[in-house]
């Protein structure tokens, strides 16, 4: 069964802090993994697509990273506004279905 | 002017009542979805349609119904609400099916509370 595992649940970091988000996936043949950043009240945003291992995307203080086996979203010297529930999700070839990882909350602190 | 708009933006009702959740895009995309989000910030897929044919329908209870008046447009009735319906409902748009190149755009949610 395709699953999506998130970790941490929460974390919180000083401004300027680095560290990385992980997210583990099971699939069977992966048409595509997303990232998306979830503002309280708000809607997921899209952040990045990767297609396969090796590939990295980057994006401001973002940069998300693919094996096979799990993708990672480093955030370096994070600020503020980047507070957020980061979600993770995967594609499977041959379906049209997204499969939702439950996200991780990360609180930066001034 | 906001690409995928939902209304209403809270839903507050009596357990047994019918009630309809309305969105619309106006980016041009062949495909929308119904997403609900639980307590726990969990993302489903409910429903799926492409240029108004349902694509995905996943097991939910028959009392909820979409419906795809144009490829713009996609309201989602639910019937009988129950306790356990009470959610963020998520509608959600993309290019084609399979929403890859350029991902989802949502909709800032329905929240659907069940008294």
């Amino acid at each position: 069964e395709d699953q999506v595992t998130q970790s941490p649940e929460a974390l919180r970091l000083q401004e300027g802090e680095s560290s990385s988000l992980n997210c583990s996936y099971t699939v069977s043949g992966l048409r595509g993994l997303f990232w998306y950043r979830q503002d309280p009240g708000k809607g997921p945003e899209f952040l990045f697509t990767l297609y396969s291992a090796g590939e990295e995307k980057e994006k401001e203080r973002l940069k998300a990273t693919l094996t096979k086996k799990e993708s990672f979203l480093h955030i370096t010297a994070p600020k503020p506004e980047d507070s957020a529930t980061y979600l993770c999700a995967v594609q499977a070839s041959g379906t049209y279905k997204y499969i939702f990882g439950t996200g991780t909350r990360l609180k930066v602190l001034a | 002017d906001t690409a995928v708009s939902q209304t209403p933006k809270y839903l507050v009702t009596q357990m047994g009542n019918d009630k309809s959740i309305k969105c619309e895009q106006n980016l041009g995309h062949d495909t929308m979805y119904w997403y609900k989000q639980d307590s726990k910030k969990f993302l489903k897929i409910m429903f799926s349609y492409n240029n108004k044919e349902l694509i995905i329908n996943e097991t939910v209870p028959n009392r909820f119904s979409p419906k795809s008046p144009d490829k713009a447009h996609l309201n989602l009735h639910i019937n009988s609400l129950e306790l356990g319906d009470s959610a963020v409902y998520f509608c959600a748009s993309s290019q084609d099916e399979r929403g890859v190149s350029s991902g989802y755009t949502f909709g800032s949610g329905t929240r659907l509370t069940v008294v």
